[in-house]
This record gives C-alpha cells, structure tokens and sequence, in this order.
C-alpha cells in the first residue's frame, strides 16, 4: 500500500507571507493527490487537487505542484489571511487494491497577525 | 446541495459494546468511504463502497464492518468496543469508486469509556 510522509508538522507565517507543505509519496503508480483543510470540530475539506498528467494547478491563492520522478507534491498558499490558519492533510490513493485514500499526518498551519 | 451528513455528532460507549454510525452522501455520489481520525492524527482509511459492493478495506480488525443500502447511504458498525476505537469517524461520498474528489462529512466523535 501506499506511504505518505508530510513535513512540517507545524508551520507559524506571517500574514501576508506565502506558505508551502510538502508531501513525498512511495507507490508510483499513484495518479490523484488531493489536499484538505480541516478546521477544528469540523470534517476535512477537499481544497484542491491534482492529476499524474499535469505538474501544477493553481486556483486563487493556492496552488499544487507535481514531481513525479521524485514523487513527491507541495501545497502553496500565497498572501495568507488568518482563515487560512488549520491543519492542513496531503493524501494519495491507498493502492493495494483497496480504493480508499492514504493521509499524511497534517501540517498546522498557524498565521501570525 | 446537501452535503455529506453523519449521525449522531457526538456518541458515548463502554467497552465491549456495539456501536452503529450511520451516513448520508452527497445527492447523486454512489461511492462512500470511512475514515478513522485518532487525534492528533490523518484519517485512516477503513472501508469503501461504492453501488453496494466493498471497493477495499483497510488494516483494520473483523470488529469492523460496514453496508450500503440502495438509496447509496452507509452504516458503520463496530463490535466488542475497545478504548483505542475512541477516535472521529468521518465519511466521505464520491460519485465514483477509487480515491478520486472525496467529500467529507463532519463526523462522528465515538468515546469509549
């Protein structure tokens, strides 16, 4: 199955600064790589996504890079606001035929006034 | 449109019961998946569903299982409840199999005592 490693844990940025999560991934035969953004007492909420056959998408804010000969993928969000502040989870699909979604451990996202 | 919906919010048990979650998707998704969130922690993947048939299962024990009805809503039920089952249960619909555009619902907080 499938192993997603994401750093940093924990990441404080100023308000306005440009933030970046990364993700590495080990089964290369992953082609989906969706990020979600979890409040606190709230569901994890699908903010964007990306395909094996494109290296970047971009969407307002933030955008998601691919690497996949290195396999690994990053999150950026530019001009952070104080909703921004969450955990942040990188995922990939499960793989060993099992159709689910394998989490990173999350990245907390704290935006300084 | 509605979005994913889970019942009840917040539930209490003692070890060694049984316990039943239950989830709505998203009008027109056929796909539903569940989740484990330990705190502190990515959701880990437990089962799929997709047109009343598992699509895969996670690393998880037989004290574990699921359904899903014609109208594509799920139930989750867990036997001989231990603490460590204390955790967020999430569900998430899709409108098809795999790990593709997974949309969460707010989940349901299982503490066992």
């Amino acid at each position: 199955g499938e192993n997603v490693e994401q750093h940093p844990s924990t990441l404080s940025v100023q308000e306005g600064d440009s933030a970046v999560i990364k993700c590495t991934y080990s089964d290369s035969a992953s082609n989906y790589f969706p990020w979600y953004k979890q409040e606190l007492g709230k569901g994890p909420q699908l903010i964007i996504d990306i395909r094996s056959n494109v290296g970047e998408k971009k969407d307002q804010r933030i955008a998601v890079t691919l690497n996949k000969t290195a396999k690994h993928f990053s999150l950026h969000i530019t001009e952070t606001q104080p909703e921004d502040s969450a955990v942040y989870f990188c995922a990939a699909p499960a793989g060993g035929g099992a159709d689910g979604l394998t989490f990173g451990k999350g990245t907390h996202l704290i935006i300084q006034p | 449109d509605a979005g994913v919906t889970q019942s009840p919010t917040h539930l209490i048990k003692t070890r060694g019961q049984h316990v039943t979650l239950r989830c709505s998707p998203i009008s027109g998704h056929k796909s539903v998946s569940w989740y484990q969130q330990v705190l502190g922690q990515g959701p880990q993947f437990i089962f799929q569903y997709y047109e009343k048939e598992e699509r895969g299962r996670g690393n998880f024990p037989d004290r574990f299982s699921a359904r899903q009805f014609p109208n594509y809503s799920s139930e989750l039920n867990v036997n001989a409840l231990l603490l460590g089952d204390s955790a967020l249960y999430l569900c998430a619909s899709s409108p098809r199999a795999g790990g593709d555009e997974q949309y969460f619902g707010p989940g349901t907080r299982l503490t066992v005592t």
